[in-house]
């Protein structure tokens, strides 16, 4: 079955404790992105991927570190994790842009929570 | 920079009425735009895109979007509302890299 998913789906912790939050697609993709949901804002890009090795900033990067090492994974890391990070994360991926693709498929999304 | 605007925080609507969630955009340069649906505790789904061609764009679970230039607006709308189509509604615009940008999301609620 084709899907992104995510792990955990569900974090608690403290401010400062460094966490990584995974993310691994099984749909070749090239192109993988992070997100931040927040009430009344929507989604916001945090970080994108067009391909391994490859990253750039989306609106919202600071606090926040990624890696794309493969093309299968893109794990979203929060070195010193503060509150207002706290928030509802999706990763996504889709094949680059153009006219027959650029459909991004999300994950189910993990609900963190710094303290 | 791009931007997205959905100017209705909660749409209602009653089953078998014609639905529309609002959507206007800013971008420059050429628009690429989509529509997601996100159930409760579910990641978002694409329900349908405008890159280029015809101005009414069909897409999934019988929505379809309206591209207007002039206006820069992209609504979805439905002929015939299900209460199954309750959900939140998100507009999205992605510029000439891959960076996205989404709107703040329209809860539609259909009533039985």
């Amino acid at each position: 079955e084709a899907q992104v998913t995510q792990n955990p789906r569900y974090l608690i912790t403290v401010t400062g404790k460094k966490l990584t939050v995974t993310c691994s697609q099984n749909m070749n993709h090239e192109y993988m992105s992070w997100y931040r949901q927040d009430p009344g804002l929507g989604l916001r890009q945090i970080y994108y991927s067009m391909n391994v090795e490859v990253t750039d900033k989306g609106d919202v990067p600071e606090g926040y570190k990624v890696s794309r090492k493969e093309k299968r994974n893109f794990p979203l890391i929060l070195e010193s994790p503060s509150p207002n990070q706290t928030s509802l994360y999706f990763c996504a991926s889709s094949f680059p842009g153009g006219i027959k693709t650029d459909t991004q498929y999300f994950g189910p999304g993990t609900r963190l929570t710094v303290l | 920079a791009q931007s997205v605007a959905q100017p209705e925080d909660q749409v209602n609507v009653a089953e078998g009425n014609p639905l529309t969630v609002k959507c206007t955009y800013s971008v420059s340069g050429n628009p690429y735009l989509f529509w997601y649906v996100q159930y409760p505790n579910r990641g978002l789904q694409f329900l349908l895109k405008y890159i280029t061609g015809d101005n009414l764009v069909k897409g999934s679970y019988g929505f379809e979007a309206e591209f207007n230039k002039s206006q820069t607006s992209f609504h979805l709308k439905k002929p015939s509302a299900l209460v199954s189509d309750s959900a939140l509604y998100f507009c999205a615009v992605r510029d000439r890299g891959q960076n996205f940008v989404f709107g703040p999301g329209t809860r539609l609620s259909v009533l039985p």
